[in-house]
C-alpha cells in the first residue's frame, strides 16, 4: 500500500541553525502539505503546495520557513534559523485532490537546543 | 474563525463498553469532515471522510455520522487495540488548510 515517508525520524539542532525536513508523498497525489504538532497540542496546518507553488499558508509559516519540490518525488520543508519554539513533530501529508482525505507520514521530531 | 471542538478530551472505557465521541465545528461552507486515529509518536491515520448531513460510514467497530453542526464517532464493543487519540478535522480558510480538533484520547481497559 502506498504511503508517505519522511526523513529523518528525529533531528536535533542548535538554535539558529538551518534544518531541512524531507518527505516523499504518495506518487499520484497532487496536493502536498506540512503540519506541525507541539507536544500535547493540536495538529496545526503550516502550508499547502500545488502545481509547484504555495497555495495556502498559515500565520505560523513566516519568512523563516520555505518549501520546495526539488524533483518529481521529494517535498521539503526548510527552517532557516531555528528557534526553541520550533521544537515539535512535523508531519508531511498528501492528497489526490482538493478536499479529499490527506495521508500523513510518520513525522520528523525536531528538537531545538 | 473556523473552529473544531472535540469532547470529551479523554475517555476511559472497559473493553466491550460502547460509547461516542463528539466533534462540533464552525466553518463557513462545509467541504467535508475527516476522522483520523493517532497513536503516540505517530502520524494521523485516516479513518473516514463525511461530506453531507445524514451520511454515515463504518469500519470494523467504528461508525461515523454527520449532522449540520457536529459529527459523532461511535465505538461499539471496543477492544484495547482501539486505544488511541481520535482526531476530527475540517477543510477551512481557503479550503486547502485543514483545521484539527485537539482530539479525544481513548483508553480501553481489558
Amino acid at each position: 500500500e502506498p504511503e508517505v515517508t519522511q526523513t529523518p525520524s528525529h533531528q536535533v539542532t542548535q538554535m539558529g541553525q538551518e534544518v531541512i525536513l524531507r518527505c516523499v508523498p504518495i506518487s499520484n497525489h497532487l496536493y502536498f502539505y506540512w503540519y506541525r504538532q507541539i507536544l500535547g497540542q493540536k495538529v496545526e496546518f503550516l502550508v499547502s503546495f500545488y502545481n509547484n507553488e504555495i497555495s495556502e499558508k498559515s500565520e505560523i509559516f513566516d519568512d523563516q520557513f520555505s518549501v520546495e519540490r526539488p524533483d518529481g518525488s521529494n517535498f521539503t520543508l526548510k527552517i532557516r534559523s531555528t528557534k526553541l519554539e520550533d521544537s515539535a513533530m512535523y508531519f508531511c501529508a498528501s492528497s489526490e485532490a482538493l478536499w479529499e482525505e490527506q495521508f500523513f507520514g510518520p513525522g520528523t521530531r525536531l528538537t531545538v537546543l | 474563525e473556523d473552529q473544531v471542538t472535540q469532547s470529551p478530551e479523554a475517555l476511559r472505557l472497559q473493553e466491550g463498553e460502547s460509547s461516542s465521541l463528539n466533534c462540533s465545528y464552525t466553518v463557513s461552507g462545509l467541504r467535508g469532515l475527516f476522522w483520523y486515529r493517532q497513536d503516540p509518536g505517530k502520524g494521523p491515520e485516516f479513518l473516514f471522510t463525511l461530506y453531507s448531513a445524514g451520511e454515515e460510514k463504518e469500519k470494523e467497530r467504528l461508525k461515523a455520522t454527520l449532522t449540520k453542526k457536529e459529527s459523532f464517532l461511535h465505538i461499539t464493543a471496543p477492544k484495547p487495540e482501539d486505544s488511541a487519540t481520535y482526531l476530527c478535522a475540517v477543510p477551512s480558510g481557503g479550503y486547502q488548510k485543514v483545521t484539527f480538533g485537539i482530539g479525544t484520547k481513548l483508553q480501553v481497559i481489558p
